[in-house]
């Protein structure tokens, strides 16, 4: 069971472009995290988002969780071929942390 | 250490074989997670060990799969007659406490021939 839903699933832009990325749920989470994964390696944390309606900025990126803690986005401004990755929102509940499908995203030169 | 540890970072075996896969948590985490990531796809979790007990192994697809965590650190997760659908990526990740912030080691690649 897939409790988390990323869009979009692929997206190719251009350096310098802006974009974002949704995660949605209709499930309540204590938290939720960002991790970007490059091939071949683990994911790496991001950000966590705890309370409802925060915003947070990590230089380019903004992350906003949703009101009611059930979704997320990321937004990236000005996009560099550094941010090329694979992007994971993962929800926190009971014991677990669920991951939502993914957003690969290629950032062309 | 600085960070997760995993070893083997890849496994090559034969479909039948039995394999260990192996996580060394960052210090003082009492909190380890496994989890299978296959291509295009999100982790999935496996199981959920707090200190030395597995709080939760849900997750683990069958009973060929088992886990263990003896001395509440490292961690060893063990298929046996491992089958050609084993084949993925198994992450391993650790938290201070409880369901805070994971970080995750590098996986192993498991492939089964």
């Amino acid at each position: 069971t897939q409790l988390l839903e990323q869009s979009p699933q692929f997206l190719s832009i251009q350096e310098g472009e802006n974009l974002t990325v949704y995660c949605n749920s209709s499930s309540v989470f204590s938290s939720l995290q960002w991790y970007r994964q490059e091939p071949g390696e683990g994911p790496v944390l991001l950000v966590t988002v705890v309370t409802g309606g925060e915003v947070k900025k990590l230089k380019r990126l903004t992350f906003q969780f949703g009101d009611a803690r059930k979704d997320s986005s990321l937004h990236i401004t000005a996009a560099q071929p550094g941010d090329t990755g694979l992007y994971l929102c993962a929800g926190a509940g009971g014991n677990q942390f669920y991951f939502g499908t993914g957003t690969s995203l290629t950032v062309i030169p | 250490g600085a960070g997760v540890s995993q070893t083997p970072s890849n496994k090559v075996t034969e479909k039948g074989k039995y394999v260990e896969l192996r996580c060394d948590p960052i210090s003082g985490h009492t909190a380890l997670y496994w989890y299978r990531q296959s291509l295009g796809q999100g982790p999935e979790f496996l199981i959920y060990f707090q200190g030395t007990g597995a709080a939760d192994d849900s997750g683990l697809p069958n009973d060929r799969f088992f886990a263990v965590r003896p001395e509440g650190s490292v961690s060893t997760l063990k298929i046996q007659r491992t089958e050609r659908g084993d084949s993925a990526v198994y992450l391993c990740a650790s938290s201070l406490t409880g369901i805070t912030e994971a970080f995750f080691g590098q996986g192993t690649r498991l492939t089964v021939v």
